[in-house]
């Protein structure tokens, strides 16, 4: 199936300091990504749609300026967790899905944690 | 208000038997149902899904059963292997909906050898 990467993996930082995740679709293009945050022991919670070349639309309660999202290409969203703090430190799991096609893709997910 | 629910938080099977895993949804406009296993610390991977013009839909061990006048699926793995020891998720999405998908809370399944 497709690939769909997300870098890093894992990342630990400082509160205050802000910190970018990419999700990038390996081999095919995606005109909308999805940003999802899971707590643990809960289901994935769907943050924001990331459309290719426009702004990204966020779900209710998701504050936009704290959780920047670009989608610069049809290969490539980032995350920007802006002004970390410890409440942030959560997995972040993005998505995609290929033009044309049903079947949405999952990167691996970023596991962050904010001291 | 979660549309997409999984009553069961965790389900254990022996080896070798029929593992069922239940999903219901709340939300009539929902039109494709998809269900994801996922290990800890890594993206979900996609299993199976079905269109609401259909009631079942195969894939090897895998099936997945729709009966939308309940508003009920559920995934059945036949037979049941340790590796399949996960948390399975079950997921809806609607024509027109920006093609987002809705997540269920999750059924951490364990296979027992």
């Amino acid at each position: 199936g497709a690939v769909v990467s997300q870098h890093p993996s894992w990342v630990i930082c400082k509160s205050g300091t802000s910190v970018k995740i990419e999700c990038r679709s390996l081999d095919f293009q995606a005109t909308t990504m999805f940003w999802y945050r899971q707590f643990p022991k809960q289901s994935l919670m769907l943050m924001a749609t990331s459309n290719e070349g426009s702004k990204a639309t966020y779900e209710q309660g998701v504050e936009k300026d704290k959780f920047l999202i670009n989608h610069a290409s049809l290969t490539l969203s980032t995350l920007t967790v802006t002004s970390a703090h410890p409440e942030d430190s959560s997995f972040y799991i993005c998505s995609a899905r290929e033009i044309g096609v049903g079947e949405l893709f999952f990167g691996e997910g970023s596991r962050l944690t904010v001291l | 208000d979660q549309q997409v629910k999984q009553n069961s938080p965790s389900l254990s099977v022996q080896e070798g038997r029929i593992s069922i895993l239940n999903c219901d949804y709340t939300n009539s406009m929902f039109d494709y149902f998809l269900w994801y296993k996922k290990y800890p610390a890594e993206g979900p991977t996609f299993l199976i899904s079905i269109s609401s013009i259909k009631d079942k839909n195969e894939d090897g061990r895998f099936t997945v059963f729709l009966n939308k006048s309940a508003k009920h699926l559920s995934l059945h793995i036949v037979p049941s292997q340790p590796g399949d020891s996960a948390v399975y998720f079950c997921a809806a999405t609607y024509s027109g909906g920006y093609q987002k998908v809705t997540f269920g809370t999750g059924t951490k399944l364990q296979v027992i050898p």
